[in-house]
């Protein structure tokens, strides 16, 4: 069976340093894709950065980027001068290629210290 | 236009209602979805709807009953609810088309809190 797993349920960061949260995921697949999405306390989700298995060059996207170990089966995010904005429910997706379902992590929680 | 709306945003019903949800884009996308959230968790997939047809129904009760009247409108018809049914309802959208990354890239829209009382 495919899972996620995001080990951290809650993290913190001072204000303008970096912080990495952790996902790794189970599959058997070679083709699929991994996504992070942001959903502050307003509720809505929102795509922060997306990674294609077959792609070794890891994602960026601003001060956000991934650390993709596809060998690992881990696909970590790294914030980078975090920003009071940024604080919210981080969730981790896995989504194979050729299906619209996705698995989620369970999320890890990130609060940004002024 | 990147958005996905959803109507009403906070919705009260008695377990003998009747109420239904919608959901709106205008991206073009093909690929339109209801999620159900708990508070704390992660989303739990409930319809997908690929060119208009239900392509996945992930054993939903019948007191839920989706409908996709067009390519832009996704509705969620609901009755005889109970109050464990109370929760944030997403719905989101993905291009769905040309293959590739983009194709499931999944697009929110805000939610609407749902009430059973």
């Amino acid at each position: 069976a495919q899972t996620v797993t995001q080990s951290q349920p809650e993290m913190s960061v001072q204000e303008a340093e970096t912080v990495t949260l952790s996902c790794t995921y189970d599959t058997s697949e070679s083709d699929y894709y991994l996504f992070w999405y942001k959903q502050p306390p307003s509720r809505q989700m929102i795509l922060v950065i997306r990674q294609e298995a077959y792609k070794q060059q890891n994602a960026t996207e601003n001060r956000f980027s991934v650390n993709f170990q596809k060998a690992a089966k881990s696909f970590s995010l790294k914030i980078s001068d975090s920003q009071l904005g940024d604080a919210a429910m981080y969730f981790c997706a896995y989504g194979p290629s050729g299906t619209y379902k996705y698995i989620f992590g369970t999320g890890t929680r990130l609060k940004v210290l002024a | 236009d990147t958005e996905v709306t959803q109507t009403p945003k906070h919705l009260v019903m008695g377990m003998t209602n009747k109420k239904s949800l919608k959901c709106e884009q205008h991206m073009g996308h093909r690929a339109m979805y209801w999620y159900k959230q708990k508070a704390k968790k992660p989303p739990e997939l409930m319809f997908v709807y690929s060119y208009e047809k239900l392509s996945i129904n992930e054993s939903v009760p019948s007191r839920f009953s989706p409908e996709c009247p067009n390519s832009s409108l996704l509705n969620l018809h609901l009755h005889a609810l109970q109050p464990e049914d109370s929760a944030l309802y997403l719905c989101a959208s993905s291009p769905g088309t040309s293959g590739g990354l983009s194709s499931y890239e999944q697009y929110f829209g805000p939610g609407t809190r749902l009430t059973v009382t």
